[in-house]
């Protein structure tokens, strides 16, 4: 166990739905990132979120918005789904705003299937 | 724009036979490169580095990083069948946002 959870683990849905992703970070960490990672291609960088404040973004759609609480942890919502949002989302969580010797840790993911 | 680039994209080997997997990149600002092992979720933490020439080393498994060329490369030796997983190289750029390659899927038979 990582210390980073996500849930739920696995979700299924219908095209035009939404659906919030959770994650908790591990306990110490204030920096929370979400990746998407689909089939044909790598871990992508959607957002990152610090002790609360949005800190950097990347390939985040539109449709997809996330927070932070200010307990920590985390969701990313994301609406009128379409078949592509399939993929599995990762959560990261790492102490600060820099990374340190170990990078991130990351949860266990949740596998998004749109049907 | 910011990328990375692994190679090979797929590698299928015996046990004990060594193994390199490759990771060049371009990125703006580097300040750092991690390697991850990810068999079944989640990615696990392997090396991260920061200088040229200095080798890390971690059992079987060793990096190394060249920002001279911009590329990096995992060693495996004596491979296991318990090293079969996907291997993906990051790099940290700017902010801690780290850009992955599409990963290296090492397949180990016995």
């Amino acid at each position: 166990d990582s210390g980073v959870t996500q849930t739920p683990k696995h979700l299924i849905t219908a095209t035009g739905q939404r659906v919030t992703l959770r994650c908790s970070p591990r306990s110490g960490d204030l920096s929370v990132y979400w990746y998407q990672q689909s089939l044909d291609q790598g871990l992508q960088f959607l957002i990152q979120y610090y002790n609360g404040e949005e800190r950097a973004k990347g390939n985040i759609l539109e449709r997809f918005s996330a927070q932070q609480f200010p307990d920590l942890h985390s969701e990313l919502n994301l609406s009128s789904l379409e078949l592509g949002d399939s993929a599995l989302y990762f959560c990261a969580s790492s102490v600060g705003s820099r990374l340190l010797g170990y990078g991130y840790t990351f949860g266990s993911g949740t596998r998004l299937t749109v049907v | 724009e910011d990328k990375v680039v692994q190679s090979p994209l797929s590698l299928v080997v015996h046990e004990g036979d060594t193994v390199t997997l490759n990771c060049s990149y371009e990125v703006t600002n580097f300040r750092s490169l991690l390697w991850y092992k990810q068999e079944k979720k989640a990615p696990t933490f392997l090396f991260m580095l920061t200088s040229s020439g200095i080798e890390k080393k971690s059992g079987r498994l060793s990096s190394i990083l060249d920002k001279k060329e911009l590329f990096s490369i995992l060693n495996i030796t004596a491979t296991q069948t318990g090293d079969s997983a996907v291997y993906l190289c990051a790099v940290e750029a700017v902010t801690d946002k780290l850009i992955f390659g599409t990963g290296t899927r090492l397949q180990v038979f016995p």
